[in-house]
């Protein structure tokens, strides 16, 4: 099973400031994910990357919210200027193979406590 | 839109009980279905899944999934709980391999002695 850590695990920041969230899986993925889940609530899906594109992207990712792989490893989401609302636990995910079909592996997430 | 409904946000089962964890889903088309399960303070991990190879699907630590399109189901059980079960569980459809995730709203399952 493909494995994918985020750093970092818990992060408290002030309305309005930058976060930047990051994901690295230790191994060549090209395909990324990223959802998120407000205590409480179901898991929500935010976006896609491919091939160093935006696949596909939710309502919730609106302008606040960009996504980049700086370095060809590390997978970032970055939130520009964070509202209360932001907080959630966010989980990035990676494509990869179980039993010859692409499945979604995610990492342990990161907790964002925004005040 | 797409959805996926667990019925029962709570699900609490003795010790070497039946564990039954409902989940429907909103589509005429058959999805590719996924069950997670989520430990506290854990991230989501693969439980099993279902791609149209087999409508009873075997995952891993004794559960098991069985697809049913006339019921639009995909119901997951584990013929006896275990203490080490206790945890949130998770249903989810992707409408293509590889596609965005929708996810049910989670069934906390609790393992009583």
């Amino acid at each position: 099973e493909p494995e994918v850590t985020q750093t970092p695990s818990h992060q408290v920041t002030q309305m309005g400031q930058e976060v930047i969230l990051r994901c690295v899986p230790i191994s060549n993925h090209l395909y990324f994910y990223w959802y998120r889940q407000i205590l409480g609530q179901k898991v929500e899906f935010l976006v896609s990357f491919y091939n160093n594109e935006i696949s596909e992207k939710s309502e919730i990712f609106d302008d606040q919210f960009s996504v980049e792989r700086p370095d060809g490893s590390n997978f970032t989401l970055k939130i520009r200027s964070t509202k209360l609302e932001d907080s959630a636990m966010y989980f990035c995910a990676i494509l990869g193979l179980a039993g010859g079909e692409e499945t979604q592996y995610f990492g342990p997430g990161t907790r964002l406590l925004v005040l | 839109a797409q959805s996926v409904t667990q019925l029962g946000s709570h699900v609490s089962v003795s010790e070497g009980a039946l564990v039954l964890l409902r989940c429907n889903y909103s589509s005429s088309v058959p999805p590719y279905l996924f069950w997670y399960v989520q430990y506290p303070n854990q991230g989501l991990q693969l439980l099993l899944k279902y791609t149209s190879a087999a409508t009873l699907v075997k995952g891993i630590n004794g559960f098991e999934a069985e697809f049913k399109k006339s019921e639009t189901s995909f119901h997951l059980t584990k013929p006896s709980a275990h203490m080490s079960d206790a945890a949130e569980y998770f249903c989810a459809v992707s409408y293509n391999q590889g596609g965005k995730l929708i996810f049910g709203q989670g069934t906390e399952l609790s393992v009583k002695p």
